[in-house]
């Protein structure tokens, strides 16, 4: 199994506070993912990473913003949680090389957030 | 806008039958993902398909790709149990930029 963790796993939190969701990997990938699944929307890029301090946005980045200061940590800060951010929020990580260039993702645990 | 359609949404077949999941994309892309994913579980990669008409296998499951058409299949053959899952298909956002997009999934139901 590809190394990764994600911090916290369940964090239960009220409306209008800062939340951060840590996700690391020791697989020494170049491109980090945070993804939100909900019912009947799959999974939603929210941000992206494809290297140390350069990030992307995804489809649903709005309130969110993320951080990559080491190639292992990438972390994903709601500014101030809704509860409309109520979610499963995923990480994941990729590279090109191993598979041919195949860019494959490989996903973490997830983390449950719930915004009161 | 690069969409990414499954369907079914929702499967309840029969243990020892066949069926096929199909993943349509709206713009061209070389490269198809599948992942199921397990209840409360995280999504586990099953095939990776990077030409037009590749085919992989893996067990019971058989996915293809046809980039002319923008169409993937997830073929099951004599459906288990063990197979019950979410299946979801992803595809590159576009050449160079390895953001990805996913199908909602389906939500296979393998009944005994």
């Amino acid at each position: 199994d590809a190394g990764i963790t994600q911090s916290p796993r369940h964090k239960v939190t009220e409306t209008g506070t800062p939340v951060t969701l840590r996700c690391h990997q020791t697989e020494n990938h170049r491109y980090m993912y945070w993804y939100r699944q909900d019912p009947g929307h799959g999974l939603r890029l929210i941000h992206y990473s494809y290297g140390v301090k350069d990030t992307d946005k995804g489809e649903v980045s709005d309130g969110y913003s993320v951080s990559r200061s080491k190639t292992e940590d990438f972390l994903l800060t709601l500014e101030s949680a809704t509860s409309s951010q109520t979610s499963v929020y995923f990480c994941a990580i990729s590279e090109s090389g191993g598979r041919s260039y195949s860019y494959e993702q490989y996903f973490g645990p997830g983390t449950r957030l719930t915004v009161t | 806008e690069l969409k990414v359609e499954q369907n079914p949404l929702f499967l309840s077949m029969q243990e020892g039958k066949n069926y096929t999941i199909y993943c349509n994309y709206s713009t061209t892309s070389d490269r198809l993902y599948w992942y199921r994913q397990d209840p409360g579980k995280s999504l586990e990669s099953l095939f990776v398909l990077l030409s037009n008409g590749a085919v992989k296998q893996e067990g019971r499951l058989m996915a293809s790709l046809d980039t002319k058409a923008r169409l993937s299949t997830l073929h099951i053959t004599a459906a288990v149990h063990d197979l019950s899952a979410t299946y979801f298909c992803a595809v590159d956002r576009a050449s160079g930029t390895y953001k990805y997009i996913f199908g909602t999934g389906t939500r296979l139901k393998v009944l005994a």
